[in-house]
């Protein structure tokens, strides 16, 4: 089982629509978590951090459930310059940073 | 204030050869990651500096790569003999300390011909 997974996509929304990603990871241990995006050919970039408590960004809603082991981010009234990949990124107890696969997010007009 | 450097941007090289990429961290960073994504893939994790202790070299695919880095500044990846399977765009990136989000630099986009 890979340490971090993800539905690779692509996830295909018209303008507007409310999109959500989710990710899942093998470590309990585990002790930090980001949402990071990544435009083609670029650097990804932090997009959030993950609390437990869960935390919003404007439109971009984060929540982390530990028992569960698993991660999701809310993407509301989506704008075509969301269009990206989207990686989860999880830090394990010995400061390993591991990067989910990502996914793949296209907002069509 | 600046941002994760990498150079070179993009490093064409013959096979066999060997290549030297650099990457100098954000100043005051104390962690700092290599990375190598090839074309349509993932990130796959390759060496981790943590101030001075002993790198994780985990991730390095062969006795080919390596990486060093004095103190807590500049680092290079060097590979060795490469080969067309080394082509892809090597990330780096450094964190403020553990556990704290990740920055990324440009990164190096080699291609071995």
């Amino acid at each position: 089982r890979k340490e971090v997974e993800q539905d690779p996509g692509p996830f295909n929304v018209p303008e507007g629509a409310t999109v959500a990603f989710n990710c899942t990871y093998s470590n309990s241990a585990s002790q930090s978590f980001f949402w990071y995006r990544q435009d083609c050919r670029k650097e990804p970039k932090l997009l959030m951090s993950v609390y437990s408590s869960g935390n919003e960004d404007g439109r971009f809603t984060a929540q982390l459930n530990r028992a569960s082991q698993y991660i999701s981010l809310l993407i509301r009234d989506s704008k075509l310059s969301d269009s990206a990949t989207y990686l989860c990124v999880v830090t394990t107890s010995y400061d390993k940073v591991i990067f989910g696969p990502g996914t793949s997010l296209s907002v069509i007009p | 204030g600046a941002g994760v450097s990498q150079s070179p941007s993009n490093k064409v090289t013959e096979k066999g050869k060997d290549v030297e990429l650099r990457c100098d961290p954000i100043s005051g960073h104390t962690a700092l990651y290599w990375y190598r994504q090839r074309l349509g893939q993932g990130l796959e994790f390759l060496i981790y500096f943590q101030g001075n202790s002993a790198p994780d070299k985990s991730g390095l695919p062969s006795d080919r790569f390596s990486a060093e880095r004095t103190g807590e500044s500049v680092s290079t990846l060097t590979i060795q003999r490469t080969q067309q399977e080394d082509s892809a765009v090597y990330l780096c990136a450094s964190s403020l300390q553990d556990r704290s989000p990740l920055h990324f630099g440009n990164g190096t986009r080699l291609t071995v011909t």
